[in-house]
């Protein structure tokens, strides 16, 4: 299975200012996948992460507020802009592997925004 | 209808007892069927997983897949104070590698 990390694992932001999430997999994967969870709640797909293109965001979910890159097979940003308390949640990561795209998560980044 | 439905709990058993987890899902299109389960202030771990109808068994965990009732289950025997978290089925959508999660059942198994 791959082993997830993401960067910063929390963080308290100021409304109005900008924030990027990092997420590093080990071995390369095929899809990469970002989601919001909020306390309590279940998980959220904001966009599939695609390498070498524009992510595809789901609905509610648009590029300006949350920009996405994949340069390679193992490493994905996102960024949540123009901060609003709104925004406060815990961002996750997942990488897809085999053949049925199993998905393995990062430990999450939360974020609170004042 | 939501594609996928799971009763948020909590659920609260004593140690020793079999904890019985379960989802329904309204797409019988569905093949495979995962469990993920999270610690709080942890990421999803990925379970188990199984594929069509059936049984799995991996150590005390046992999922179950009903096609014909559209029901999946997670079994844990013997339940244990450190099987306390929250446990989401999640289904792949079909013709997609997106995952349909339910709401999650928070689990607590008091010692």
């Amino acid at each position: 299975s791959a082993v997830i990390s993401q960067k910063p694992s929390r963080d308290i932001c100021q409304r109005g200012t900008s924030l990027t999430i990092q997420c590093q997999v080990d071995s390369q994967v095929t899809m990469m996948f970002w989601y919001r969870q909020q306390p309590g709640q279940s998980l959220t797909l904001i966009a599939t992460a695609n390498q070498g293109s524009e992510a595809t965001y789901e609905s509610g979910f648009v590029i300006d507020k949350f920009p996405i890159s994949r340069p390679n097979l193992t490493f994905s940003t996102l960024t949540v802009s123009n901060m609003s308390p709104e925004d406060s949640s815990i961002y996750l990561c997942s990488g897809g592997q085999g053949a049925n795209n199993e998905q393995f998560f990062g430990p999450g980044t939360r974020l609170t925004v004042l | 209808q939501k594609e996928v439905e799971q009763d948020p709990g909590p659920l609260s058993v004593p140690e020793g007892a079999i904890v019985s987890l379960n989802c329904t899902y309204s797409n019988s299109a569905f093949q495979y069927f995962m469990w993920y389960r999270q610690y709080s202030r942890k990421g999803p771990e990925l379970l188990m997983y199984t594929y069509s109808s059936g049984n799995k068994e991996d150590g005390r965990f046992t999922a179950q897949v009903d096609k014909s009732s559209k029901y999946i289950s997670l079994f844990i025997r013997d339940s244990q104070h450190s099987d306390s978290a929250t446990y989401l089925c999640a289904i792949p959508s079909s013709g997609t590698y997106k995952y349909i999660f339910g709401t999650g059942t928070r689990l607590k198994v008091l010692a």
